[in-house]
């Protein structure tokens, strides 16, 4: 595709369900990335894949939090059991090569409320 | 942890005034890129920088990488209207390549 596509926009949720977030990568690039950014802050890294490979998932907040990108082209962010503290946009980023000469290009995020 | 300083928090421009933002980090960084983000969107890549007292111009907008690869800064020369958002720096510390840490940003707002 043109760009980053990141599914839902807005996700409003009640505590304690569990959300699936998803992003469609530009094709063929082989990084993806996960960030969370509360309102006000910078992104937080939340998780790292090469292809398939989940290389850094070191930013997850807790096991509440899961990653995959089964095919190495699309992702899925879980959150189980949503705390109102998840609130936040979830932005998901992809570079063509490891090497982040190019930076990352952005979706346009998933605005997650948690009620 | 490693953390990534951005002052100032808020900026407050005239337009045609210039506009600096600084990044510091207490270590040394693999290498540092600059993102933009407009209200209500998403942060958009400016530049890498990865040499030591490195020097990058794009246009009105010079980024400059410290000798000592801890410092950064992103100056624009006669802001415009165009020019609001919120700049991030990101810093790498070559570890994961994955694990970009965002500074909080610089608001930059300009009046007309």
């Amino acid at each position: 595709g043109a760009g980053v596509s990141q599914s839902p926009r807005y996700k409003v949720a009640k505590r304690g369900q569990d959300v699936a977030l998803r992003c469609d990568p530009i094709s063929g690039h082989v990084s993806l990335f996960w960030y969370q950014q509360a309102l006000g802050q910078g992104p937080e890294f939340l998780t790292y894949f090469q292809n398939e490979a989940q290389l850094d998932k070191s930013g997850l907040p807790s096991d509440r939090f899961f990653a995959e990108r089964p095919e190495g082209s699309v992702s899925t962010l879980k959150i189980q059991r949503t705390q109102q503290e998840d609130s936040a946009v979830y932005l998901c980023a992809s570079s063509l090569f490891p090497d982040r000469a190019w930076g990352y290009t952005f979706g346009s995020g998933t605005r997650l409320t948690v009620v | 942890g490693q953390q990534v300083m951005q002052i100032p928090q808020y900026q407050h421009v005239q337009e045609g005034e210039d506009f600096t933002t600084y990044c510091n980090s207490s270590t040394t960084l693999s290498n540092i890129q600059w993102y933009k983000q407009r209200p209500g969107g998403h942060p958009v890549f400016l530049i890498q920088l990865v040499k030591s007292g490195e020097v990058k111009k794009q246009k009105r907008l010079t980024f400059q990488f410290g000798e000592a690869k801890k410092n950064s800064s992103l100056h624009i020369t006669a802001t415009q209207t165009t020019d609001v958002g919120t700049y991030f720096c990101a810093g790498n510390y070559g570890g994961s390549q994955g694990n970009l840490i965002f500074g909080k940003g610089t608001k930059l707002s300009v009046k007309p």
